[in-house]
């Protein structure tokens, strides 16, 4: 059973800076089967990368994600004020799937 | 428009049961598996259980323990979970979730569509 755990927890910034996020996976995530999400209060989540690094149809390009292995991110260039959310990792290796704990990008 | 509606959530007591539908339109539903993922108050995203498309295949998060049984009716292009022996714990809203791709065997899959979700609240 692979786990996910997201890094840092809660991320304060101001809009225009950049955000780095960080998912690390307990075992090899093979195939780059790595998704990230953005959920917002009250909204279901919203698929934003998958395959570690594609963006999903309609994203922002200012979202990017890369890494391989265990280790990956999640990059937003420049934070919009539509940005600030909550950020989720999920792998989808096999089964059991799994989500990361989340990380939480709030206003600075 | 893929569209996702959940139904069937509601207030029950410790030890219950309830069945939740989720209703799809706007894609080919037979030809997608679907999931279902949950979300308790104020905390992160916990997936529950993947079907392939033909509804042959399941998978379950080792955390149910046999107490939830995920199912589908392509006749109906509808979703359901069967949960049994609820307990607190399992309060949470329960979204549905359209898989990307059939899944024959093994589900491997990620999420492109999301449901609104259904609240189920165990409690006495």
């Amino acid at each position: 059973e692979i786990v996910l755990t997201q890094s840092p927890g809660t991320l304060s910034l101001s809009p225009g800076e950049r955000a780095t996020l960080s998912c690390r996976a307990s075992q090899t995530i093979a195939g780059n089967s790595l998704a990230w999400y953005q959920q917002k209060p009250g909204q279901p989540p919203r698929l934003l990368i998958y395959g570690a690094s594609s963006g999903a149809t309609g994203i922002p390009a200012r979202f990017s994600g890369g890494g391989s292995g265990t280790d990956f991110t999640l990059i937003i260039s420049s934070l919009e004020p539509e940005d600030f959310a909550v950020y989720y990792c999920q792998h989808y290796v096999s089964s059991p799937l799994a989500f990361g704990g989340g990380t939480k990008v709030e206003i600075k | 428009e893929v569209q996702l509606l959940e139904s069937g959530g509601g207030l029950v007591q410790p030890g219950g049961s309830l069945r939740l539908s989720c209703a799809a339109s706007g894609f080919t539903f037979s030809s997608y598996g679907m999931s279902w993922v949950r979300q308790a108050p104020g905390k992160g995203l916990e997936w529950v259980s993947v079907i392939s498309g033909s509804g042959t295949t399941t998978y379950y998060a080792d955390s149910l323990k046999g107490r939830f049984t995920i199912s589908r009716d392509n006749s109906k292009n509808t979703l359901y979970l069967q949960m049994n022996s609820l307990r607190g714990e399992d309060t949470a809203i329960y979204y549905c979730a359209k898989a990307i791709k059939y899944c024959g065997g093994e589900c491997s899959t990620y999420f492109d569509y999301w449901g609104q979700g259904a609240l189920v609240t165990v409690s006495s």
